[in-house]
């Protein structure tokens, strides 16, 4: 079953304590991408890739770290972790072949509280 | 930079309403649009994909439509039913990025 799993998919956290929030995705994906939803603001993407070790900002990068080693994973990083970085996040990833038609496919959302 | 603006952004409808959901995108080089459907606080679970090729494509009771000289997509909602009750995005794939742009959405209520 094509998937993309995020973990964890609950956590709260204090201010400034490093965490990381793993993505996977079993459909070998070239693009993957980040994204946070607030109320109000819409779906804002953070990061994206396109391939292995090629990863670029998106619409609000700040804060975030992100890296591609492997072509399966696209782990987001939050390095000293704010109060503002509290917020719903989204994986993503598509195909960038032609014999797939691209389709989107999300992951269940990660909700992250930092105190 | 293309933009996506989605209208209305709510809507509250008696059931068994036929329903027009729309998506506006400023550049019409498009690759592809994708409807999506999020219920509160879930993932998004994706509805109908339209490639820049198409016209339109039908799901059940859902038909999308787009029309890229004129920017816009529409996702038509049959014989509405309070399990239809959610929010609608649209996102829009441009010609050579394959970077989604999505709308806000629009947040449907169909009431018993």
């Amino acid at each position: 079953e094509a998937q993309v799993t995020q973990n964890p998919r609950y956590l709260i956290t204090v201010t400034g304590k490093k965490l990381t929030v793993t993505c996977s995705q079993n459909m070998n994906h070239e693009y993957m991408s980040w994204y946070r939803q607030d109320p109000g603001l819409g779906l804002r993407q953070i990061y994206y890739s396109m391939n292995v070790e090629v990863t670029d900002k998106g619409d609000v990068p700040e804060g975030y770290k992100v890296s591609r080693k492997e072509k399966r994973n696209f782990p987001l990083i939050l390095e000293s972790p704010s109060p503002n970085q509290t917020s719903l996040y989204f994986c993503a990833s598509r195909s960038l072949g032609h014999d797939s038609g691209n389709t989107i496919y999300f992951g269940e959302g990660s909700w992250l509280t930092v105190v | 930079k293309q933009e996506v603006t989605q209208i209305p952004a709510a809507l509250s409808v008696p059931e068994g309403e036929n329903l027009v959901l729309n998506c506006s995108f400023t550049d019409s080089a498009i690759y592809n649009l994708q409807w999506f459907r999020q219920d509160p606080g879930k993932g998004l679970t994706s509805l109908l994909l339209i490639q820049s090729s198409q016209r339109e494509q039908t799901s059940g009771r859902l038909n999308a439509s787009l029309d890229k000289s004129s920017g816009r997509s529409t996702l038509y909602i049959a014989a509405s039913q309070p399990g239809d009750s959610a929010t609608y995005l649209c996102a829009v794939s441009s010609g050579g990025s394959y970077i989604p742009t999505f709308g806000r959405g629009t947040s449907l209520i169909v009431h018993p």
